[in-house]
């Protein structure tokens, strides 16, 4: 079974929808990040949570917003849905110690179309 | 802030050929530094990663890269490519406590 999962794995929505995008992880890390991707833009940080209680903003929070549920679930919310947000959407989790200290480890993928 | 910079985005070489993608990183004090590998319609897994220590790092498929701190740089190698490594290939750099930043990837082409 995969350590980091992402549902949905494919979505199509209209503009104006509330999506939710959800991230479960068995690999027991404090730490989850949600990343998006665009062509030749590399991975740019949404938003992450270094544990439960915890929220920071990334580079390109605007228009989104995250709820850490539990140690192991982090979610993506799009309020309002634009088509600009179309992309690949990337959780992500880490260790804050040990051998694998700040290595990330990523689910497969949720790939949004906003039309 | 921290940056990191892959100055080619597309590199093309022959199966056989040896590799070079290049990666320069900003950021004062020592970084970690990770080399990722995304292949086509898949999520990301790392290749290796430098914390400290030896700077010739070895990794997953026959890929190694070299820190050098003089040069900021973190450039990924390999003796000789496979078609199957043709995918895109993301530098990152940490510090102590910030999530990773990523460059924006080399796409690399395999052919015959």
């Amino acid at each position: 079974d995969a350590d980091v999962t992402q549902t949905p794995r494919n979505r199509i929505t209209k503009t104006g929808k509330r999506i939710m995008l959800e991230c479960s992880q068995t690999k027991g890390h404090d730490r989850m990040y949600w990343y998006r991707q665009d062509p030749g833009l590399g991975l740019q940080l949404i938003y992450y949570s270094f544990d439960v209680k915890d929220i920071n903003k990334g580079e390109i929070s605007d228009g989104y917003s995250v709820s850490r549920q539990a140690q192991a679930k982090f979610s993506l919310s799009l309020e309002s849905a634009i088509p600009n947000q179309t992309a690949l959407y990337f959780c992500a989790t880490s260790d804050y110690a040990g051998a694998n200290y700040n290595e990330q480890f990523f689910g497969p993928g949720t790939r949004l179309t906003v039309l | 802030a921290q940056s990191v910079t892959q100055p080619d985005i597309h590199i093309t070489v022959s199966e056989g050929a040896s590799l070079e993608l290049r990666c320069n990183y900003s950021y004062g004090a020592t970084p970690y530094l990770f080399w990722y590998v995304q292949s086509p319609g898949q999520g990301l897994q790392l290749l290796l990663k430098y914390f400290s220590g030896d700077t010739l790092v070895q990794g997953i498929k026959g890929f190694e890269a070299e820190f050098k701190r003089s040069q900021s740089s973190f450039n990924l190698r390999k003796p000789s490519v496979h078609w199957s490594d043709a995918a895109e290939y993301f530098c990152a750099v940490a510090s102590g406590n910030t999530p990773l930043v990523f460059g924006k990837g080399t796409r690399l082409s395999v052919i015959a």
